[in-house]
Order: C-alpha cells, then sequence, then structure tokens
C-alpha cells in the first residue's frame, strides 16, 4: 500500500527540541521530503532528503533516514512558537509521478 | 510574485449545483497537480497534468473534470456537487517529475450545504 503514518499529535515547550518521526512504504522513492502548513495556508516545503543519504542538516532542521526501516524523522532544535503547525512527511511514488503525503503531525509549542 | 495562485480561496454552494476552481502558476513549471485535504487533514492526490497532458487520475468521481488550457493553468470543474465534497482543494505545481518537489497554492475550501 502507499500508507504513509505520522504520529497525530506532539506537544513541546519553547526552547526544546521537538522530533516527528514518519514511516513510509516505498522503497523506490529517490527522495522524502518534510512540509509545514500553518492554519489557513498552503504547505510550504521545509526540507528534503536525497534516499542515499543518512542525514541533512540545515539550520535548526536535522532529518534522519533510515532505509533499512523506511524511517524518516524531523528534528527542529530550539523549538520557537513559530514552529507550532502541521507537518507532513512526503515520499516521491508512482514511478516519480506524484508525492504521497503522510497522515501529519500538529506541533503545539507551549511557553 | 512568483507563486501558485487559487481562486476563489472559499466557496460556499449548495448540493447540486456545478461549480469551477481554478489555479495558476507562473513559475514555469511543467507539472501541476490537485489534490483534496479532508476534515481530517489527509491530503490526497485527485489529478496531475503533465504540460496539458493528464498523467495521474486517481479514482476520483467522474463528477471532478480537470482541465488544463495551457501549461500554466489547471482548473477543476466538479458537477452535480455532494455534501462529502466539502474539502480544502490544492493546486501544486513541480518542475518535471513530482521528486523536484512541489510549490502549493494557498488552497480553496469547498463548503456544500
Amino acid at each position: 500500500g502507499e500508507d504513509v503514518e505520522q504520529s497525530l499529535f506532539l506537544s513541546v515547550r519553547e526552547g526544546d527540541s521537538s522530533v516527528i518521526n514518519c514511516t513510509y512504504t516505498d522503497s523506490s522513492s529517490t527522495y522524502l521530503y518534510w512540509y509545514k502548513q500553518e492554519p489557513g495556508a498552503g504547505l510550504q516545503l521545509l526540507t528534503y532528503i536525497f534516499s542515499n543519504m543518512d542525514m541533512k542538516q540545515d539550520q535548526r532542521l536535522t532529518v534522519l533516514l533510515n532505509k533499512k526501516d523506511k524511517h524518516l524523522s524531523l528534528r527542529i532544535a530550539d523549538t520557537q512558537t513559530g514552529d507550532s503547525a502541521i507537518y507532513f512527511c512526503a515520499e516521491d511514488t508512482g514511478g516519480g509521478n506524484k508525492l504521497t503525503f503522510g497522515t501529519g503531525t500538529q506541533l503545539k509549542v507551549e511557553l | 510574485d512568483t507563486a501558485v495562485s487559487q481562486t476563489p480561496k472559499y466557496l460556499v454552494t449548495q448540493m447540486g449545483n456545478d461549480k469551477s476552481i481554478k489555479c495558476e502558476q507562473n513559475l514555469g513549471h511543467d507539472t501541476m497537480y490537485w489534490y483534496k485535504q479532508d476534515s481530517k487533514k489527509f491530503l490526497k492526490i485527485m489529478f496531475s497534468y503533465n504540460n496539458k497532458e493528464l498523467i495521474i487520475n486517481e479514482t476520483v468521481p467522474n463528477r471532478f473534470s480537470p482541465k488544463s488550457p495551457d501549461k500554466a493553468h489547471l482548473n477543476l470543474h466538479i458537477n452535480s456537487l455532494e455534501l462529502g465534497d466539502s474539502a480544502v482543494y490544492f493546486c501544486a505545481s513541480s518542475l518535471d517529475r513530482a521528486a523536484y518537489g512541489y510549490t502549493f497554492g494557498s488552497g480553496t475550501r469547498l463548503t456544500v450545504v
């Protein structure tokens, strides 16, 4: 199947690190992505990782990829209230013709 | 501004009506998509077009008909609207293949009453 699973909800305190996890299904995906959706807005590409990499760091964001377990994670360092949003992982599927999105994780950052 | 723009942003209509949502991108991308996001925030692809040619049609009722007059536009027409069509519809585009990543529009919230 094409189900990409994420936990539904994560709550952290401001300044702490957040880790959002994702389990994908298509081992032939070339890229895996993290998108952010703020209320009433479209999805914004945060970062992506090529499938032959284990890790990618981009300022406060760290992406880890375990291809054997088909597990992707996004770590946000020093989480701020502006990071509160829904985060979606995605993989390119269908021979690269489409992105399949995860179920989304609602991140809530508390003061 | 370079972007993917959708109109209208909000659409409230009665069951049985026919409505259209328009999408335009000025990014020079070759591929455009329609996604449906339901009330639980699940995103599901509906259609994709590459250079005006239909590439993906994912088990969508025939009441939904996409039209791409040129590669910068992908419109979505919905006939005989049903309550279950209420959702947020997102247009997106990519440079060529989806693997290059998408740029999304801000969405059209459709409410069928």
